[in-house]
């Protein structure tokens, strides 16, 4: 079964400092799909990222990035030069391209970034 | 229409009474799904819609819950005889199809008194 782990509930930072939210995952299965979505105060879901499962280069987006290691089983997040509007949750989540494709979503991680 | 629609935003309702939570996706969107996120938790998944497949109920916590899509667009989420512990977040997404970044609505809040 496909399970993933946001173990950081909680992330307080002041603006302009760099911060990593992590994410672990479990799967056996060799084809999967990885994903990042931000949940504002307004409660709405954005997409961030997705990423498949034989695509190990990392990306950059602006002050995104995301760290793909397939051999520790991570797909972590990171902010450079927070800024008080990326305070939100974040979920990184796994999905499986068969079956029910239900994507299965961590705990998330609050980030505040302090001004 | 542009995004996902939710409706309606709030409902609150009083224990043991029916409500139904709507969905209106993304036009062309095959795939669709009903998530619930209870208070400070992370998703819950409930329900998944692909074109015209059988749905997945597997995430459906109990027999006072269904759901349905018609004509492949608008779906309707039911909850009968409502409870204090389905109060929550349910939230809706659609994608072009399985395993592509889903849109999400707003969510409907549904609080049970």
């Amino acid at each position: 079964a496909q399970k993933v782990t946001q173990a950081q509930t909680e992330i307080s930072v002041v603006e302009k400092e760099d911060v990593t939210l992590d994410c672990v995952y479990e799967t056996r299965d060799t084809t999967y799909y990885l994903f990042w979505y931000k949940q504002p105060p307004s409660g709405e879901l954005v997409f961030l990222i997705r990423r498949n499962s034989f695509d190990e280069q990392n990306e950059i987006s602006g002050r995104y990035s995301w760290n793909f290691q397939k051999s520790t089983s991570s797909f972590n997040f990171t902010i450079t030069a927070s800024q008080v509007v990326d305070s939100a949750v974040y979920f990184c989540a796994l999905s499986l391209p068969r079956g029910n494709n239900d994507m299965r979503f961590g705990a998330g991680t609050r980030l505040t970034v302090k001004p | 229409g542009a995004g996902v629609s939710q409706s309606p935003s709030n409902k609150v309702t009083e224990k043991g009474k029916d409500v139904e939570l709507r969905c209106d996706p993304i036009s062309g969107h095959t795939a669709l799904y009903w998530y619930r996120q209870s208070l400070g938790q992370g998703l819950e998944f409930l329900i998944y819609f692909q074109g015209n497949s059988a749905p997945d109920k597997s995430g459906l916590p109990s027999d006072r819950f269904s759901a349905e899509r018609t004509g492949g667009s608008v779906s309707t989420l039911t909850i009968q005889r409502t409870q204090q512990e389905d109060s929550a977040v349910y939230l809706c997404a659609s994608s072009l199809r399985g395993n592509y970044g889903y849109t999400f609505g707003s969510g409907t809040r549904l609080t049970v008194v």
